[in-house]
């Protein structure tokens, strides 16, 4: 099993430019979780989804979407990159809550200039 | 999600013991205790979690107080590699908060050679 995959892991935007953070995962989650942690700092939830269909913000969603067509797939959308939002992401995903361990990805570090 | 307490840091010797410590006063009786440890540059990972009972696996053993309002991580011979910010999580069972997954500041222990 690969896990949960991310791609690309590392990019450079330019101001204003968008981009789609991909996340893929294999273990037949229902939950993925998206986050960005910044230098020395903890990981703050971005958007969460409980499944298909359903996604819900965390504690930073401005300036982010996110969509959940599949099981496998949560990507992050940044519509207009501002240097605020250069950060490393990680995307992770559990089967359920309670007692299920979480899997993360290996990140992705995008800068804004 | 209950709230946890942890020291912002701690220091070990390779090949000692280490006792990462956590708070959780407010746990709530379907809360487990989740630990996850994050190596520089690297997503976080798996490492241990419990209900009531003490717990071990091949990386760690998770040691819960009776009253479950602590816990404590124990690393039996840290190396090098341990090096690393440890995350202690409470996760409840169903809905509601319990779907999101949300990391403190964690402890960061640095082991001395």
């Amino acid at each position: 099993n690969a896990g949960v995959t991310q791609t690309p892991k590392f990019r450079i935007l330019k101001i204003g430019q968008s981009m789609t953070l991909q996340c893929t995962q294999d273990m037949n989650h229902n939950y993925m979780y998206w986050y960005r942690q910044d230098p020395g700092m903890g990981l703050k939830l971005i958007y969460y989804s409980v499944g298909a269909g359903i996604t819900d913000k965390g504690e930073v969603p401005n300036g982010y979407n996110v969509s959940r067509s599949t099981t496998e797939d949560f990507p992050l959308r940044l519509e207009l990159a501002a240097p605020s939002q250069t950060s490393v992401y990680f995307c992770a995903s559990t089967r359920g809550t309670g007692g299920t361990e979480a899997f993360f990805g290996q990140g992705t570090r995008l800068t804004v200039v | 999600d209950a709230k946890t307490t942890q020291p912002n840091s701690m220091e070990s010797n390779e090949e000692e013991p280490v006792h990462l410590p956590c708070n959780h006063s407010t746990i709530s009786g379907t809360d487990y205790i989740h630990w996850y440890r994050q190596l520089p540059s690297q997503g976080p990972e798996y490492v241990i979690h419990g209900l009531t009972s003490n717990v071990n696996n091949r990386m760690a053993s998770l040691a819960i107080a009776e009253d479950r309002k602590s816990s404590t991580l124990i690393l039996h011979r840290a190396t090098l590699r341990d090096a690393a910010v440890y995350y202690c999580i409470l996760r409840g069972l169903g809905g509601g908060s319990n779907y999101k997954l949300t990391f403190g500041k964690g402890t960061l222990l640095t082991v001395n050679p």
